[in-house]
């Protein structure tokens, strides 16, 4: 089990550039979410996939984002048009989909990867 | 998923317990408690969890107060690798947490 790895850590653009991040969750994890998270806040949830679908869109997730899980493994999330706003930290996490121990599923984290737009 | 209260910061002297305290008076019959901590530029770090009695794992032990409106995280012997932020999350075990801001604990050498 070698946990939830992201691609690229570090990535800076320029505004109105188009980016794209990859998330590779644990392997056998059917859910996969995406989070973004600005300077001295707390992660805030945008999406997520149960397998390939995507089941709950957050409104922060605007019309410039879009998520994929084509066969339900990795996942992308892309950002369109990029504006200066977009600067954070987007965090992918995964979790089994079924209920553990204590009957509820938890949610692993990956690094992260770190948006600059200029 | 219920709302929760944790002190902005806290200070902890090296090799003593630290205890993280977090609100969370509207919690509902089926939520659970979880905490995770965060270092720097880092993702969240998965710690404990739990639902009503009191739970331990080799990296801290998690109280829950019996009417459990509040929770203390306890970590027995903090060391300086334990400063981060630590994020205490109520959650039904549906999809989505719910981040606060935090506690930011330092560990002084």
């Amino acid at each position: 089990d070698t946990g939830v790895s992201q691609d690229p850590r570090h990535k800076i653009t320029k505004r109105g550039q188009n980016v794209t991040f990859r998330c590779d969750p644990i392997s056998e994890h059917n859910r996969l979410y995406w989070y973004r998270q600005t300077l001295g806040q707390g992660p805030e949830f945008l999406t997520y996939f149960q397998n390939e679908a995507q089941l709950e869109k957050s409104r922060l997730l605007s019309d410039r984002f879009s998520a994929e899980r084509p066969k339900g493994s990795f996942s992308t999330l892309e950002i369109q048009r990029t504006e200066q706003g977009d600067s954070a930290m987007y965090l992918c996490a995964s979790s089994t989909g079924t209920s553990g121990r204590l009957g509820t599923d938890t949610q692993y984290f990956g690094p992260g990867t770190r948006l600059t737009v200029l | 998923d219920a709302k929760t209260t944790q002190p902005p910061s806290m200070d902890c002297a090296e090799g003593r317990a630290a205890n993280l305290p977090c609100n969370h008076s509207t919690i509902s019959g089926n939520e659970y408690v979880y905490w995770y901590r965060q270092i720097h530029s880092q993702g969240p770090q998965y710690i404990i969890h739990g639902l009503k009695n009191n739970e331990t794992n080799e990296m801290a032990s998690l109280i829950i107060t019996e009417d459990r409106k509040s929770s203390t995280l306890i970590l027995p012997h903090a060391t300086l690798r334990d400063t981060a932020v630590y994020y205490c999350i109520v959650t039904s075990g549906t999809y989505k947490y719910i981040f606060g801001t935090g506690t930011r604990l330092k560990v002084l050498a």
